[in-house]
């Protein structure tokens, strides 16, 4: 069965930096796309950013609020996803998840087919409290 | 970058209710939606993509459907465990905004 186990989220000080991770056990992870979503308290869901298999070029992406602060970043031999967070302000507080990247293909025309993405398997997440 | 809308905001329904929950995208987004279902503390689970197109898993009550700009997810005979908060997420473009969310609770 696949598992995602989030860690390292705490109390840090507005402008500090910190490093959370997101460990996966049940699939091949070295294959498998990862997506960093958020939850302030209280609030909805914001993504954060995805970074594809190295296959694909282990590209990350982010959205426009963590952006030039954020980096995330995967090992492969350690079947390990990481989210690094610099310059952390008082509203990059919350849960943070990470999931996978489910997919399916969905109509083809006669030179490419949509492909659907959406977040298959989710950790239960690890809180990050900034506040000084 | 794309901007989601959902209302409700908040919903009170009854055991066995037909609801239904609009979504709404600021551009076009084909059928590149999903629709993603939270208990409270909970992770979110995915219940839909592709506008309609059911999770694995997931109970034929439940509906989607939509192009473009606007999308529906209608929940046809509520159970106990669908009191929740439902989200619905474009996959067109990144970032992959979600909506605000839509809170779903006991009448």
């Amino acid at each position: 069965e696949a598992q995602l186990v989030e860690s390292g989220g705490g109390l840090v000080k507005p402008g500090e930096s910190l490093r959370i991770s997101c460990e996966a056990s049940g699939i091949i992870f070295s294959n498998a796309w990862m997506i960093w979503v958020r939850q302030a308290p209280g609030k909805g869901l914001e993504w954060v950013g995805r970074i594809t298999s190295k296959t694909h070029g282990g590209t990350p992406d982010y959205a426009t609020p963590v952006s030039g602060r954020f980096t995330i970043s995967r090992d492969d031999s350690k079947d390990t996803l990481y989210l690094e967070m610099n310059s952390l302000r008082s509203d990059d507080a919350g849960v943070y998840f990470c999931s996978t990247v489910g997919w399916d293909i969905g109509d083809c025309n006669a030179t490419r087919c949509q492909t659907f993405y959406f977040m298959e398997v989710w950790g239960k997440g690890t809180t990050v409290t900034v506040s000084s | 970058d794309i901007q989601m809308t959902q209302s409700p905001s908040s919903l009170s329904a009854s055991v066995g209710d037909r609801v239904t929950i609009t979504c709404r995208a600021s551009q076009n987004i084909s059928n590149y939606l999903n629709w993603y279902q939270q208990n409270a503390g909970k992770a979110p689970k995915v219940l839909m993509y592709a506008a309609g197109t059911l999770q694995k898993g997931v109970p034929s009550r439940f509906r989607g459907s939509g192009s473009g700009t606007e999308f529906t997810l209608t929940v046809t005979s509520l159970q106990p465990e669908d009191f929740a908060t439902y989200y619905c997420q474009q996959s067109y473009r990144l970032p992959y905004s979600f909506g605000p969310g839509t809170s779903l609770d006991v009448k």
